[in-house]
């Protein structure tokens, strides 16, 4: 079974430049998460995607950022503009389902896009 | 608001010791509980879980603690190998029939030494 691909997997910006990430889940995983972990930190939460819908974007920066999932499978996560303290790993996660903290609700994660804003 | 937290940053043992890395939380609505193991230019990966209706899960050399009324879990890897050299994740989620929203700590860097 393929896993989580991201690509790419290297950025360099300069800051006020923009940028995207491309997420595709596992093959019949209705949800999809995009995380940001910043160096030293555990992921942090940035969008949660039911399908192609959104289920929780409470902690992402929406003046800044944005993310969609068209057909409710590949997901794009765009910066615009980046600041200096976007520089982060970008990790795409996906699963089954969404309830609660059962099996369905393990969350396998891609490789992660990290990203240098200069 | 750190409501999950792994207070030690790093953590270094024998091959063929007990590894035991810790984890305590705020949140009293957390209900289910992981840990998430990560190498270098890897996503993380899924490595044991634990609902809190149970003190304690097993998994091979893997044994994760839940003590509910401390807010506390530990991981417990025994005996230790070399390849389990990573920086190891503990995450809280909360409600049954909840969005599913993990909420990770900072992560604490395991070496084991031959």
């Amino acid at each position: 079974e393929a896993g989580v691909a991201q690509s790419p997997r290297y950025k360099i910006i300069e800051k006020r430049q923009s940028v995207a990430f491309w997420c595709n889940p596992i093959s019949g995983h209705a949800t999809l998460y995009w995380y940001q972990q910043i160096l030293g930190q555990g992921p942090k939460l940035l969008i949660q995607f039911q399908n192609n819908g959104v289920v929780d974007d409470s902690q992402l920066p929406k003046d800044r950022f944005s993310a969609e999932r068209l057909k409710g499978v590949d997901s794009t996560l765009k910066i615009q503009p980046a600041k200096l303290e976007d520089s982060a790993v970008y990790l795409c996660a996906s699963s089954l389902g969404t309830s609660g903290g059962g099996k369905n609700n393990e969350q396998f994660f891609g490789p992660g896009t990290r990203l240098t804003v200069l | 608001d750190q409501q999950v937290k792994q207070n030690s940053p790093s953590l270094s043992v024998q091959e063929g010791r007990i590894s035991i890395l810790n984890c305590d939380y705020t949140n009293s609505m957390f209900d289910y509980f992981l840990w998430y193991k990560k190498y270098p230019a890897e996503g993380p990966t899924f490595l044991i879980s634990i609902s809190s209706i149970k003190d304690k899960n097993e998994d091979g050399r893997f044994t994760v603690f839940l003590n509910k009324s401390a807010k506390h879990l530990s991981l417990h890897i025994v005996p230790s190998q070399p390849g389990d050299s990573a920086v190891y994740f503990c995450a809280a989620s909360a409600g049954s029939g909840n969005t599913g929203k993990l909420i990770f700590g900072q992560g604490t860097t395991l070496q084991v030494k031959p």
